[in-house]
Formats: C-alpha cells, structure tokens, sequence
C-alpha cells in the first residue's frame, strides 16, 4: 500500500472548518484513500473513504485531487468533541478484508 | 446496537505469565482483525479472520502470539510467556463490509 504524509498536528477553533492534509504521492489508480479517528482513550472510528471523486458524509467531506496525489479531509463545523488523532491510509482494493495501515496521523485541537 | 466488546479492559500480570485477550465482535460481522498500540506508538496490525479462510497472520510479532476464532464470532488473542515489551492497549475490531472496521474500547496490558 502507498505511504502517506500528514502534518503532525494542527489547531482549529470551535465552529470553524478543519482542513486536514494527507500527502500519497505514489498512490496506484486501485487504491483508495480512508479517514480514521481516535478519540483519546477509544478505539478508531471510521470517517470516510474515497476513489477519485469528492465524497460527503454526516461527519465530513473527501477532496480528492485530480492526479490523486493528495487529499484534505474537512471537517465542516469543528466542535470539542473532534478533538483526536486523524490517520489517512491508503488501501489497495484487491486486499479488501485486509488490514488497516496507520500511520502516525494527525493530532488535532479544537479550540474553544 | 451493541458495538465490539473486549474483555478485560486492564489486564497487569508478571513477566512470563501467559494472558488470553477476549473479543466479541458485533453480530454477523465476518470480518474480525487484532490490532496494538503501544505507549506513543502508533496502531500496528497483529492478524485478521476473514470468513472460513485461513487467517492473514503476518502481523504477529513472535511465536509467542497466537489467535483462534471460534464458531466465526469471539475471538482470543493469547500472549504466552509476557515480556515487558508486550505492554500496550490491543485492540479488536470486526467488519461486514471492506470498507468499515468498528473498533472495540481495548484491552490495556501491562506487564510488570
């Protein structure tokens, strides 16, 4: 599977959008980009995942860009409760039930 | 509905005991993985049951860890003989879909 790049960590103020970089440059044309979460003190939480159209869910929106080589995950409306550890893997398709390969994620804050 | 459940959720034994890690994955999931976390570490795949398949075991990190699901539903991870360098939070998770892995609570194991 690609490897990925995030920012170590980065600040948002409550009720503000976060903007969250992922870098998987060498990512191939079946490989999907997923967002994790954890919560300190919880298990991973599944965000969203994406191919190479932007998607949108209840938690958050996907931009994929169009060579594929980087993604923002955004968070619409930072509330307390979104502070956690966000990880972007990328996983291969034809390895569908395998394994999650985290990385060291992004540590964000969200601030009152 | 009930989520993945794991027992227990401390566990402190002596150097050289061996501990069994119990999980319950949520109902028909097919999908059940192991994974650890250690102490500022990041998530690191131990071995995932796929189905009547043989198990993905590439993970485990010495002959000392093994895993069963039984009936395809709870799952045991056994440490035989603990070393220090086994403390950390394990973690289980299961899944009906290749996308989404739900994440138990955890397991925090520390070995003295």
């Amino acid at each position: 599977d690609a490897k990925t790049t995030q920012p170590p960590s980065m600040d948002c103020a409550e009720g503000r959008a976060a903007n969250l970089p992922c870098n998987h440059s060498t990512i191939s044309g079946n490989e999907y980009v997923y967002w994790y979460r954890q919560i300190h003190s919880q298990g991973p939480q599944y965000i969203i995942h994406g191919l190479k159209n932007n998607e949108t869910n209840e938690m958050a929106s996907l931009i994929i860009t169009e060579d594929r080589k980087s993604s923002t995950l955004i968070l619409p409306h930072a509330t307390l409760r979104d502070t956690a550890v966000y990880y972007c893997i990328v996983r291969i398709t034809t390895d569908s039930w395998g394994k999650l390969q985290f990385g060291a994620g992004t540590q964000v804050v969200v601030t009152p | 509905g009930a989520g993945v459940s794991q027992s227990p959720s401390n566990k402190v034994t002596e150097k050289g005991k061996d501990v069994e890690l119990r999980c319950d994955p949520i109902s028909g999931h097919t999908a059940l993985y192991w994974y650890r976390q250690s102490l500022g570490q990041g998530l690191e795949f131990l071995i995932y049951f796929q189905g009547n398949s043989a198990p993905d075991k590439s993970g485990l990190p010495s002959d000392r860890f093994s895993a069963e699901r039984t009936g395809g539903s709870v799952s045991t991870l056994t440490i035989q003989r603990t070393q220090q360098e086994d403390s950390a939070v394990y973690l289980c998770a299961s899944s009906l879909t290749y996308n989404e892995q739900f994440f138990g609570p955890g397991t925090r194991l520390t070995v003295l």
